[in-house]
């Protein structure tokens, strides 16, 4: 099935380090969402994006639609070691199905 | 906070026989998605449920696989004959509706042997 394209596939940084991924797709998209997923649980709602230009916060997590509504990006500030995870975009457009990325793999070491 | 219920959380099987998941979305959302998952790779949506009616399912195997939400709310799918490939997590999320956003729960880890 489709997937989008996200990058890096992994990242292994220092606590307190800030973390950019981003999510690219050859279709565009009227809704972007960000997950987290831990081993064995099922992904978790980070951030949702609505409107293409739009930049949206939740705590030290930033996201933003890009103005192409082909891409998003995800920024983690100050990294903790409670960030470890697997960070997947999903986006969707009108009735159809809501497409996942690949996976950033996040490592934060202390 | 108001959660998407799936059980049971782990299930082996053997390979040939039926195996069933079940999932009890949000209160009030209408979509409803069935995801598979393998191991190190995103989630592929299979079927997607607006109220009982199913709106996606081109990525459902439907030789093997079977979906049903009969009264717009829970809803369950089955495999039957399982297979050695379908060994995966299956995930359940639901929406108050299209574009919005989708809540997952905590899966059905499948192992089939």
């Amino acid at each position: 099935g489709q997937q989008l394209n996200q990058s890096p596939q992994s990242m292994f940084i220092q606590e307190g380090e800030d973390v950019s991924m981003n999510c690219t797709s050859s279709s565009i998209f009227n809704t972007w969402l960000w997950y987290k997923q831990e081993p064995g649980e099922g992904p978790v709602l980070l951030i949702a994006l609505y409107k293409a230009g739009e930049l949206t916060s939740n705590g030290r997590l930033t996201a933003r639609f890009g103005i192409t509504r082909k891409d998003s990006f995800l920024n983690i500030s100050a990294s903790i070691p409670s960030d470890v995870g697997i960070y997947f975009c999903a986006g969707q457009l009108n009735t159809d199905k809501l497409i996942f990325g690949t996976g950033t793999r996040l490592q934060v070491f202390p | 906070e108001a959660e998407v219920a799936q059980s049971p959380r782990y299930k082996i099987t053997e390979k040939s026989q039926a195996v069933a998941f079940w999932c009890d979305p949000i209160s009030g959302h209408a979509t409803l998605y069935w995801y598979r998952q393998i191991l190190g790779q995103g989630p592929e949506l299979l079927v997607q449920f607006q109220d009982e009616s199913v709106v996606d399912d081109s990525q459902l195997p439907k030789d093997r696989f079977s979906a049903e939400r009969l009264k717009g709310v829970d809803s369950t799918l089955k495999i039957q004959p399982a297979e050695l490939g379908d060994s995966a997590m299956y995930l359940c999320a639901s929406s108050r509706g299209w574009l919005l956003e989708a809540f997952f729960g905590q899966g059905t880890r499948l192992t089939v042997v």
